[in-house]
């Protein structure tokens, strides 16, 4: 099941704060939260693992509420270079002896910055 | 220390065609997934590798196929290509016991 990101599109002016919701409908092992620029590949954010916990990673940080099964990405005081297309990957599962269950994302958030 | 790459940066087929897609993990990782990326979407999961053997796997069709080398390198197969093949692959690597996985810059491909 494809986790469902909220809102699709935001547009900051640069200080401004944003939130990015990110829901699925089934249990959640962990969230995963990438930032992709226009024809480059999604840079890693952070991981959340079940345990609710939050992390952050200087101004940005997230949350990870695993019996509502949704994860949060909180970015503060927004820069130019925050710009881009947030996508949320969700695991659901480790049921074998890998490093890592697949993901499955959610269709982006496209976050403007302005000047 | 390297990360992930991929080649080639771009290729161009005809429908029918067979094509191979190659990632070099990141330093250190030991598990290789892909997965396919449609312009304005996320990335879809199409297969993982870990020690050599396909260990889980998206809803593709068997026309997509894989490998994994002993130096954990990978390759995705892909054949009698479709229109609908076109997309962005991405190559992702992980490791015991990080959690994280990173992409490498991909593979554009478009089928005419």
């Amino acid at each position: 099941q494809q986790p469902v990101q909220s809102p699709q599109a935001v547009i900051l002016r640069e200080g401004e704060d944003a939130v990015i919701n990110c829901s699925s409908s089934k249990a959640l092992y962990s969230v995963h939260w990438y930032r992709q620029k226009h024809g480059e590949a999604p840079v890693f954010l952070m991981i959340l693992l079940k345990g609710g916990e939050q992390k952050g990673h200087e101004k940005i940080s997230a949350s990870f509420n695993e019996k509502k099964q949704q994860s949060s990405l909180y970015l503060t005081a927004s820069q130019l270079s925050y710009s881009g297309t947030y996508f949320c990957g969700t695991e659901g599962g480790r049921d074998y002896g890998g490093s890592q269950g697949n993901l499955i994302f959610g269709k982006g958030t496209k976050l403007s910055v302005k000047p | 220390d390297a990360g992930v790459t991929q080649s080639p940066t771009h290729l161009i087929k005809t429908r029918g065609q067979q094509v191979t897609l190659r990632c070099s993990p990141k330093s250190g990782h030991d598990t290789v997934s892909w997965y396919q990326q449609a312009l304005g979407q996320g990335p879809q999961f199409i297969f993982q590798y870990y020690e050599e053997e396909e260990r889980q796997r998206g809803n593709f069709p068997d026309r997509f196929s894989g490998h994994q080398f002993p130096n954990y390198s990978s390759e995705l197969n892909v054949n009698a290509l479709l229109l609908g093949d076109s997309a962005l692959y991405l190559c992702a690597s992980s490791g015991n016991p990080s959690y994280e996985q990173f992409f490498g810059p991909g593979t554009r491909l478009t089928v005419l």
